[in-house]
């Protein structure tokens, strides 16, 4: 199985500041996903990001506010802009290994002050 | 348009005695499905996973799953509960086609000494 690493763990942030989650997995994945889990929820696609494609968002989810970077095929950002208390959440990237087997990173926790 | 229901939001068993964590989905083909784990402050850990082989699944620390088409379900049971499972459940059918997963709302597993 691979290995999905994302960094930051956890960070607390101000209003009206932006913060950048990485994620990075130990083989060359095709599809990468983002996930967002708020407080005692479960969890909700963001978006789908591809090598070489703009990211595809979910309903709900607009580029502007989660901008997704995907620069090679190990390799995403997911950037929450212009953060309110609302964003306070846990972020998660996965990757899909061809197959229909998703395996997940460790998540962000996100709080927002 | 799949979908996924778990029935029970909170499970509580005693420690030796089975667990029954109960999912329904909804998908308009054959769907793989899956059960992952998230034990608290953790990330999401793979428990099994249905894609239209055998019927029964096994996973892992003794977890199985049966998916029964007349009934549209994949319940989750384990003969006997540990402490250690005490945890987060989602039931998580798969889109075959985008390879999205779409989340059911959970299930938190309370083990009683």
């Amino acid at each position: 199985s691979a290995v999905i690493s994302q960094k930051p763990s956890r960070d607390i942030c101000q209003r009206g500041t932006s913060l950048t989650i990485q994620c990075q997995v130990d083989s060359q994945v095709t599809m990468m996903f983002w996930y967002r889990q708020q407080p005692g929820q479960s969890l909700t696609l963001i978006a789908t990001a591809n090598q070489g494609s703009e990211a595809t968002y979910e309903s709900g989810f607009v580029i502007d506010k989660f901008p997704i970077s995907r620069p090679n095929l190990t390799f995403s950002t997911l950037t929450v802009s212009n953060m309110s208390p609302e964003d306070s959440s846990i972020y998660l990237c996965s990757a899909h290994l061809g197959g229909e087997t998703q395996y997940f990173g460790p998540g962000t926790r996100l709080l927002v002050l | 348009a799949q979908s996924v229901t778990q029935l029970d939001s909170h499970v509580s068993v005693s420690e030796g005695t089975p667990v029954l964590l109960r999912c329904n989905y909804s998908s308009s083909y054959s769907p793989s499905l899956f059960w992952y784990v998230q034990h608290p402050n953790k990330g999401l850990q793979l428990l099994l996973k249905y894609t239209s082989a055998a019927t029964l699944v096994k996973g892992i620390n003794g977890f199985e799953a049966e998916f029964k088409k007349s009934e549209t379900s994949f319940h989750l049971t384990k003969p006997s509960a540990h402490m250690s499972d005490a945890a987060e459940y989602f039931c998580v059918v798969s889109s075959s086609n985008t390879g999205k997963l779409i989340f059911g709302q959970g299930t938190t597993l309370q083990v009683k000494p």
